[in-house]
Order: C-alpha cells, then sequence, then structure tokens
C-alpha cells in the first residue's frame, strides 16, 4: 500500500487560511469516509484534528474543518495562528482492511 | 483521562526479536479496537497493525506480515507487539493508538526501538 500524497510544504501568514491535500485512490479516500488528519510538532506524538473526513474531536478549535472530494482529503485551517506550525499527517482506512497514512505536510507560519 | 504507555523499546540486533508493550488506562480497554503506527527517524508516520477488542482479528501492513503479531490481554488492560526477524529498516519509535472509527484518538507517548549490529 503506497502512501497518501500531501504537498511537502505549505505556509502562510497569521489569519490567513491554508488548506493541504491528501491525494489517494478509489481503493482508500475515495471508497470510505473513513478519512482522519493529524497534527504533529517536533518530538510529540501525534494529536487527531479531524476524522470520518469532517468531523472535529471535542477540544480541536473550529478553525480546523476537513472535506473530501472523489480521491482527494482536504484540511483547511483558517485564521492561522503561530501554534499552527507542525507536520500534519492525512489517514486513510483502505480496502485490504489496513491503514494508510500521508507522506505528511510541514506547515510554515510566516 | 486516558493514558497509553508503551514500553520494551530498545537496541536489537537484525534477525532480533523484541515484544513491545502498550498499558492502558482511563477507559475501557476491552471494548476499543487498538492500533500500532510506527515513525522512523525523521520520517513520516506509518501504520502497522490493529486488533480487535477480544484480539480475534487482527490486519497488519505488508512490510510486517509474517514477522510481527500483536495481542493484547484485556485482564491487565496491555496490548503488545511481538516483533521477529527485525531489520535495520524496522528502527523507529513505534506508538500505541485507542480507535476511533475514522481515526486514532489517543496516542502514547512512543518508544523507540533501534535495529543495528
Amino acid at each position: 500500500q503506497s502512501a497518501l500524497t500531501q504537498p511537502a510544504s505549505v505556509s502562510g501568514s497569521p489569519g490567513q487560511s491554508i488548506t493541504i491535500s491528501c491525494t489517494g485512490s478509489s481503493s482508500d479516500i475515495g471508497g470510505y469516509n473513513y478519512v482522519s488528519w493529524y497534527q504533529q510538532h517536533p518530538g510529540k506524538a501525534p494529536k487527531l484534528m479531524i476524522y470520518d473526513v469532517i468531523k472535529r474531536p471535542s477540544g480541536v478549535p473550529n478553525r480546523f474543518s476537513g472535506s473530501k472530494s472523489g480521491n482527494t482529503a482536504s484540511l483547511t485551517i483558517s485564521g492561522l495562528q503561530a501554534e499552527d506550525e507542525a507536520d500534519y499527517y492525512c489517514n486513510s482506512y483502505t480496502s485490504s482492511s489496513t491503514y494508510v497514512f500521508g507522506t505528511g505536510t510541514k506547515v510554515t507560519v510566516l | 483521562e486516558v493514558q497509553l504507555v508503551e514500553s520494551g523499546g530498545g537496541l536489537v540486533q537484525p534477525g532480533g526479536s523484541l515484544r513491545l508493550s502498550c498499558a492502558a488506562s482511563g477507559f475501557t480497554f476491552s471494548s476499543y479496537w487498538m492500533h500500532l503506527i510506527r515513525q522512523a527517524p525523521g520520517k513520516g508516520l506509518v501504520w502497522v497493525s490493529r486488533i480487535n477488542t477480544d484480539g480475534s482479528y487482527t490486519s497488519y501492513a505488508d512490510s510486517v506480515k509474517g514477522r510481527f503479531t500483536i495481542s493484547r490481554d484485556n485482564t491487565k488492560n496491555t496490548l503488545y507487539l511481538q516483533m521477529n526477524s527485525l531489520r535495520a529498516e524496522d528502527t523507529a519509535v513505534y506508538y500505541c493508538a485507542k480507535d476511533l472509527t475514522g481515526g486514532h484518538d489517543s496516542w502514547g507517548q512512543g518508544t523507540l526501538v533501534t535495529v543495528s549490529s
């Protein structure tokens, strides 16, 4: 199972909105609504930000939102803040009854 | 508060074996599927394995199938990963994570496994 494809880096100024894409296939993202997104700061464990494509766990700011169209999922961060600077990974369930992560995106707040 | 604490990592020679443990607390362990995810130094996250609530169903990434075995002891609230025939490319921080339909909602702090001679 190949990793889902994410841009290596995305940047934005404080207050701006950015979107991170995650591209897979009909065997993963396109076939299931089991897409999740994780934020990881250096040296820390990942934190769940979005699950089931669009749902936000309690405690996650509503600045974070998820969506999906066909074989591509997206994470949008609105009103970018300095603490949002981190690595972000998408994840999807697959037709092989396994899961696959994306390649990861480094978000830089300018 | 959900807590997941991994242990058992360390330095092992290629071809060797290691057993990781993940002690769970703060939730009803026996009611949740559990996952293992790894991250090589400076690299991205890679899903490794998952197990259902009573241990009767497991699945694995192709890269570890036949070498790794996931199991659980619900009486001890503990998840295990038996790793055999270890290779240099298995070097990583190994995380256990609690399942949430469509995601993994709680993670441990990870334990580092280094495979080197």
